[in-house]
């Protein structure tokens, strides 16, 4: 059982190059959604998705866009990374009609943007 | 806004008990949670608490919410080396706020050493 699976693990970056970082779940879960992890700052929420076709913005979209082709996949995308972005990534997902909140996190993706 | 604050750091000795403390500003808030986060790993859904409730036990975990306080804590009995981790406290809100209840605020989390 895979659960939510996050590409690549660990990425650098030089600033103004672009990205895609990976997300795909195999829990047929409706919701999806894409956090940032700082030191000091706890999880911020980048970008979120109820449904295939549908994604919305969280706390701290700037920088960043997704797209939800597919209930699985759940990509987030650096159009020009700053160091700024220099981060970890977390994946969540969870079924909408379950105990809310019960997240599914990935492993993390580090990136460092030079 | 909603806010969910906790302190960044506790300390305790093999054997003891731990309890992490939280506080949260949002008065509606339907389920309030701990998600557990070991070392280079994603989040973990610990354990969680109805708003209505004011504790609840599951084995060494034992949860108390003071809902007038707006205090949540969480208490790990005979606490162990693999309990060492980060701990988060994090709380959502009714259906039809915030895309439903999954979307969650998290504070900024509290790392927890056991000392052996």
């Amino acid at each position: 059982n895979a659960g939510v699976t996050q590409t690549p693990k660990f990425q650098v970056l030089k600033t103004g190059q672009s990205m895609t970082l990976q997300c795909a779940q195999d829990m047929n879960h409706e919701y999806m959604s894409w956090y940032r992890q700082d030191p000091g700052m706890g999880l911020r929420l980048i970008h979120y998705s109820v449904g295939a076709g549908i994604t919305d913005q969280g706390e701290v979209p700037n920088g960043y866009n997704v797209s939800r082709s597919t209930t699985e996949d759940f990509p987030l995308r650096l159009l020009s990374a700053a160091p700024s972005q220099t981060s970890v990534y977390f994946c969540a997902s969870t079924r909408t009609l379950t105990v809310p909140g019960e997240l599914f996190f990935g492993e993390g993706s580090r990136l460092t943007v030079l | 806004g909603e806010d969910v604050e906790q302190s960044l750091f506790l300390s305790v000795r093999e054997g003891d008990s731990s309890v992490i403390n939280c506080t949260y500003t949002d008065s509606s808030s339907t389920y309030l949670y701990w998600y557990k986060q070991e070392p280079g790993a994603g989040l973990q859904l610990l354990t969680y608490i109805f708003s209505n409730m004011d504790m609840k036990q599951d084995q060494r975990l034992t949860v108390l919410l003071n809902k007038k306080d707006k205090h949540l804590s969480l208490r790990i009995a005979d606490t162990q080396t693999g309990d060492s981790a980060i701990y988060f406290c994090a709380e959502s809100s009714p259906p039809g706020t915030r895309a439903g209840s999954y979307q969650l605020t998290f504070g900024k989390g509290t790392k927890l050493s056991v000392i052996p």
